[in-house]
């Protein structure tokens, strides 16, 4: 089974911090994405990767970034934390050939910025 | 932007009825979507796809049905059950999205399922 793991399930932080959201998958996943999940937004795409050392913005990039320096492994980071970063956030990968697209997702990390 | 959405928020069933969950999708180059559950406390987890060459597809006690001519998709799952209680999402894939592998997630629908 893949399995798609992120480093805290729940985490709070000042505003201004710097954030580090960890995300590791063992299946050897060519993509990997971070979403945030918001009551009523459902999941918007912030960031992903296709390869290592590759990023691509999605909807929200904004006041984020991340780094892809292992296959494997898919940091989110936010620069310096605010209110409105305040959310649930998902990591998933994805094989992405073969023509399946299905995206196997982590538990989440429920952030909350004070 | 075009986006996947959901017609209504939540749905609330016996158990033992069947339940359907709908979602409209509005960009017609759509060509795969993917059915996700979500129970509280966890990630979405995959049920069913379908790709846009297909108008049904079963699987274990749930079928989803794809309307392309209205750009309506439907979850339907016979005989319900507590479990099934969670947020049901659709997502789409559209090959103008960035790259191959982005799916676009709607808002999701709660089911609640009565004992």
């Amino acid at each position: 089974d893949v399995k798609v793991t992120q480093s805290s399930r729940y985490l709070v932080k000042r505003t201004g911090e710097k954030v580090f959201l960890e995300c590791v998958q063992d299946m050897d996943h060519e993509n990997m994405f971070w979403y945030r999940q918001d009551p009523g937004l459902g999941l918007r795409l912030i960031y992903f990767s296709y390869d290592v050392k590759m990023k691509e913005k999605g909807d929200i990039p904004e006041g984020y970034s991340v780094s892809r320096e292992k296959k494997e492994r898919f940091s989110l980071i936010l620069e310096s934390a605010s209110t409105n970063q305040t959310s649930m956030y998902l990591c998933a990968s994805s094989f992405g050939q073969g023509g399946t697209y299905e995206q196997y997702f982590g538990p989440g990390t429920r952030l909350t910025v004070t | 932007g075009e986006s996947v959405g959901l017609h209504l928020p939540t749905l609330s069933v016996q158990e033992g009825d069947n339940s359907i969950i709908n979602c409209a999708y509005s960009n017609s180059a759509s060509d795969y979507f993917i059915w996700y559950k979500q129970e509280s406390g966890k990630g979405p987890q995959f049920i069913i796809d379908i790709r846009s060459n297909m108008d049904k597809r079963q699987g274990q006690r749930v079928t989803v049905l794809l309307n392309k001519t209205v750009k309506h998709l439907s979850l339907q799952i016979a005989a319900t059950q507590p479990g099934d209680s969670a947020v049901y999402f659709c997502a789409d894939r559209t090959p103008a999205q960035y790259n191959n592998n982005d799916m676009r997630f709607g808002a999701g629908t709660r089911l609640t399922v009565k004992p």
